[in-house]
């Protein structure tokens, strides 16, 4: 199984519906991050979390929320789906001890 | 703030031939440097890091990379150009915290596509 893992992997979805995408994971880490990779632009962080009382925004937050329900789980969610949401979208945690993340497999979404 | 800026979007090379791609960096204070390895449908495998010590840094799959810092570079290479290295690569920085360790967030470059001909 994989440490780092979202759900769902596809998803495509009507503009104006409220979505979520999960994430949960099994390191044992304490950091949680949201970034979204589109093509020519890399990876943009969302938002991150330290711990499950530590909410913060990340480079482009406008338009999503996240939800730390448990130091494991770390949800995104798009509370009015829009095209330009389109994005390939990755989970990824740290421990504060360590320099490098550990990223999921991915979600694909499509907003229509 | 740093940023990090990857020098063609596109680099393509013959299989046996050596793989360059380029990154460099602007940072306030000297960064923790990484490269990611992108395969389709896949999430990201880090390749190699600096943190701290020997500048040139070995990583997975015969790719190494040099820490630059008067030229601000974290270039990776590769020898010899395998068909399996075709994939999207990402050099990204995340700042070190006065105590050592990592801010954890990571800034990317816009990523390099490399393919590979027989």
């Amino acid at each position: 199984d994989a440490d780092v893992t979202q759900t769902p992997r596809n998803r495509i979805t009507k503009t104006g519906k409220r979505i979520m995408l999960e994430c949960s994971q099994t390191k044992g880490h304490d950091r949680m991050y949201w970034y979204r990779q589109d093509p020519g632009l890399g990876l943009r962080l969302i938002y991150y979390s330290f711990d499950v009382k530590d909410i913060n925004k990340g480079e482009i937050s406008d338009g999503y929320s996240v939800s730390r329900q448990a130091q494991a789980k770390f949800s995104l969610s798009l509370e009015s789906a829009i095209p330009n949401q389109t994005a390939l979208y990755f989970c990824a945690t740290s421990n504060y001890m360590n320099t490098e993340a550990f990223f999921g497999q991915g979600t694909r979404l499509t907003v229509v | 703030a740093q940023s990090v800026t990857q020098l063609g979007s596109h680099v393509s090379v013959s299989e046996g031939a050596l793989v360059l791609l380029r990154c460099n960096y602007s940072s306030s204070v000297p960064p923790y440097l990484f490269w990611y390895v992108q395969y389709p449908n896949q999430g990201l495998q880090l390749l190699l890091k600096y943190t701290t010590g020997a500048t040139l840094v070995k990583g997975i799959n015969g790719f190494e990379a040099e820490f630059k810092k008067s030229e601000t570079s974290f270039h990776l290479t590769k020898p010899s150009a395998h068909m399996s290295d075709a994939a999207e690569y990402f050099c990204a920085v995340t700042l070190r915290n006065a105590g050592g360790t990592s801010y954890g967030k990571l800034t990317f470059g816009q990523g390099t596509i490399l393919t590979v001909h027989p």
